[in-house]
């Protein structure tokens, strides 16, 4: 069963835009993290963010969180042709024995130079 | 450099067959998983394990097998039981921490499987 999902599924903009994606899940988190995978590569981690925080930054990148909302997004900015990939947001759950992600389904990202 | 490494990159098997993915790593990591994604999708867990000898099924778990004899390494079968088994699989590893999960997964490369 997926707990996050990814919103837009797509998302195509011109270099130098902002980019925003967002992830909704079900359940009550510890992390919620963010990964890149460029086309039929591995996946990359990008950011991880704690349930008691809002927002983080790295680089490029803002995350936030929202708890209440149960959802978060990731905000790529001034962004570069470089960026085209797939962005997926994971989180495990708040009572996860196995230390287990789980997986949206994706946003795909084309940065149009 | 530490990494996983999957191998092969294609895999190309007739049906019936079974086949065996390899993830070896040299992170000193206690966790490892496999992931199956599929066109356009996200990722589904098949099997993971915490420590050596023991591994536990994930969302997706029939028609694959697995075993963890070696820390550093972490084989996936697919077998012939498996009704649908051509799709992109992905092997991570995760460094635990006692009683939380503040690391992040690190994956390989994938190994690209098609039956016909």
């Amino acid at each position: 069963s997926q707990q996050g999902e990814e919103d837009p599924q797509a998302l195509s903009i011109q270099e130098g835009e902002n980019a925003t994606m967002n992830c909704s899940y079900k359940t009550s988190i510890n992390n919620l993290q963010w990964y890149r995978q460029n086309s039929g590569r591995g996946l990359v981690h990008l950011i991880l963010i704690r349930s008691n925080e809002r927002e983080k930054h790295s680089g490029r990148l803002r995350v936030t969180l929202d708890t209440s909302k149960k959802s978060s997004s990731l905000l790529i900015t001034a962004s570069r042709a470089a960026d085209t990939a797939s962005y997926f947001c994971a989180t495990d759950g708040e009572n996860n024995a196995g230390n287990m992600l789980t997986f949206g389904g994706g946003t795909r990202l084309m940065v149009k130079p | 450099d530490g990494g996983i490494t999957q191998s092969p990159k294609y895999l190309f098997r007739k049906e019936g067959q079974n086949v065996t993915l390899s993830c070896e790593q040299n992170l000193n990591h206690d966790a490892m998983y496999w992931y199956r994604q599929d066109p356009g999708q996200g990722l589904r867990l098949i099997y993971y394990s915490q420590i050596v000898n023991d591994f536990q099924k994930g969302d997706i778990a029939e028609g694959y097998s697995v075993s963890r004899e070696k820390k550093e390494s972490f084989p996936l079968t697919v077998t012939s039981a498996q009704k649908n088994p051509t799709a992109f699989y992905l092997c991570a590893s995760l460094n635990r921490e006692e009683g939380s999960y503040n690391s992040p997964l690190h994956f390989g490369n994938g190994t690209r499987l098609t039956v016909t």
